[in-house]
């Protein structure tokens, strides 16, 4: 039978646009997020993290958004360029709980 | 530092074969926790150790997989019989605490035949 792998959802950027990634969490009680970036045949790779007693944090042509209220977090990237595109992952740390959970990615295709 | 280290980097084996991959954490990270990547799962975690001790290893697939951590700085996951559908990347990774940066090292390629 035919076999069917996740389907990532995409986001296609030209070079030099801004780029924003959306993840939706579900647990209110999550205290702690990150997001990740995973380039092919690569281990995800720490880009920025943010702590729920915020709602905003930049880091170097990055920015991270949570909105508590409505449970969304985003990564808007400045200036993307073909070095960006990636799968990025959000991922969310519960409260009381030790382990990360990952949403399922977006996948990042820049063209130069 | 270094970051997390894994090796093998690849690893091909025949069917029936016992694979262990092993890994090296970070410096002072007390939670190390193993991954499996596939295109049909994504990303699922295996099992997490806090102080070398297993906490949950709920993730494992199966009674071939086992995991240990007999030191604060050396991780094993062992497949003993492999079959091919246990061909993945397999991640390590640590974080000194729940509420701080968990770190990836860069994956064990396998492949069974």
């Amino acid at each position: 039978g035919e076999s069917v792998g996740l389907h990532l959802p995409t986001l296609s950027v030209q070079e030099g646009d801004n780029s924003i990634i959306n993840c939706a969490y579900s647990n209110s009680a999550s205290d702690y997020f990150i997001w990740y970036k995973q380039e092919s045949g690569k281990g995800p790779q720490f880009i920025i993290d943010i702590r729920s007693n915020m709602d905003k944090r930049q880091g170097q042509r990055v920015t991270v958004l949570l909105n508590k209220t409505v449970k969304h977090l985003s990564l808007q990237i400045a200036a993307t360029q073909p070095g960006d595109s990636a799968v990025y992952f959000c991922a969310e740390n519960r409260g009381g709980f030790q382990k990360l959970v990952f949403g399922t990615g977006t996948r990042l295709l820049v063209s130069p | 530092d270094a970051g997390v280290i894994q090796s093998p980097r690849h690893e091909v084996t025949e069917m029936g074969q016992e694979v262990t991959l092993r890994c090296k954490p970070i410096s002072g990270h007390d939670y190390l926790f193993w991954y499996r990547q596939t295109m049909m799962r994504g990303l699922e975690l295996l099992i997490y150790f806090n102080n070398n001790v297993p906490i949950d290893d709920s993730g494992m697939p199966e009674d071939r997989f086992s995991a240990k951590m007999p030191n604060a700085s050396f991780s094993t996951l062992k497949i003993q019989p492999s079959e091919p559908r246990d061909s993945a990347v397999y991640f390590c990774a640590s974080r000194r605490t729940p509420q701080e940066t968990q770190y990836f090292g860069p994956g064990t390629r396998l492949l069974v035949l």
